[in-house]
């Protein structure tokens, strides 16, 4: 099945930054979405973007599945913005969605 | 707004137990997963289920059977609970091959 990498594991930010998490994918894909689950345990969709460039607010996303990697972008970063973000992707052969092992962030007031 | 709600946020059950975490969804998706999350581990797919009574095996189906009567509910059964089992417990649900959507988890202590 589909491999899945998620780069920094850990990242710790002050408030205001900019930060860039990336997804790597080891095959082509047909659908990929990005979670943030909040230190509740929640996980919130954020985007499904099979490919292209998304954005809402203060987070958008890019996917170019060509290259098979996906970025999630976060600006102006707040607190409430801490957790673990997972990129979960699709292949065209799988029936589900595959998570990766998440990014952790921390954003420090 | 997509509405997914789990029985219960935390449960403590002792070795043995049978244990039943129900899950339901009010939007009508034909689709329902149960997942574990575990530190270190990521989310890990159990089962799912495309239909009333279908019921497919994820990737760690081993000590956990489902249930899914009515298209709005599908309940994650551990016939005798075992410490091991100790973990978060999400659902979801998913309409055709769109998004997914996420109940608030249950986070199950298994003594």
């Amino acid at each position: 099945g589909i491999q899945v990498e998620q780069s920094p594991p850990d990242l710790i930010l002050q408030e205001g930054a900019n930060s860039t998490l990336r997804c790597n994918f080891s095959d082509s894909v047909n659908n990929l979405q990005w979670f943030h689950q909040n230190p509740w345990g929640q996980l919130i969709n954020l985007f499904y973007i099979p490919s292209g460039t998304k954005q809402n607010g203060r987070l958008s996303a890019t996917t170019v599945a060509t290259e098979r990697y996906s970025l999630l972008y976060i600006s102006s970063s707040q607190t409430t913005d801490s957790g673990v973000y997972f990129c979960a992707p699709r292949d065209n052969y799988g029936q589900n969605f595959v998570f990766g092992p998440g990014t952790r962030l921390s954003v420090l007031p | 707004d997509v509405k997914v709600t789990q029985s219960s946020r935390y449960l403590v059950k002792r070795t043995g137990e049978k244990v039943f975490l129900e899950c339901v969804q009010d939007m009508d998706h034909e689709n329902m997963f149960w997942y574990r999350q575990d530190p270190g581990l990521g989310l890990r797919l159990i089962y799912f289920s495309y239909d009333v009574k279908m019921k497919e095996k994820g990737d760690i189906p081993e000590g956990y059977s489902v249930s899914r009567e009515k298209k709005e509910r599908f309940s994650l059964i551990l016939e005798s609970a075992s410490t091991n089992q100790t973990s978060m417990y999400l659902c979801a649900t998913r309409a055709g091959q769109e998004t997914q959507y996420f109940g608030p988890g249950t986070r199950l202590l298994v003594l």
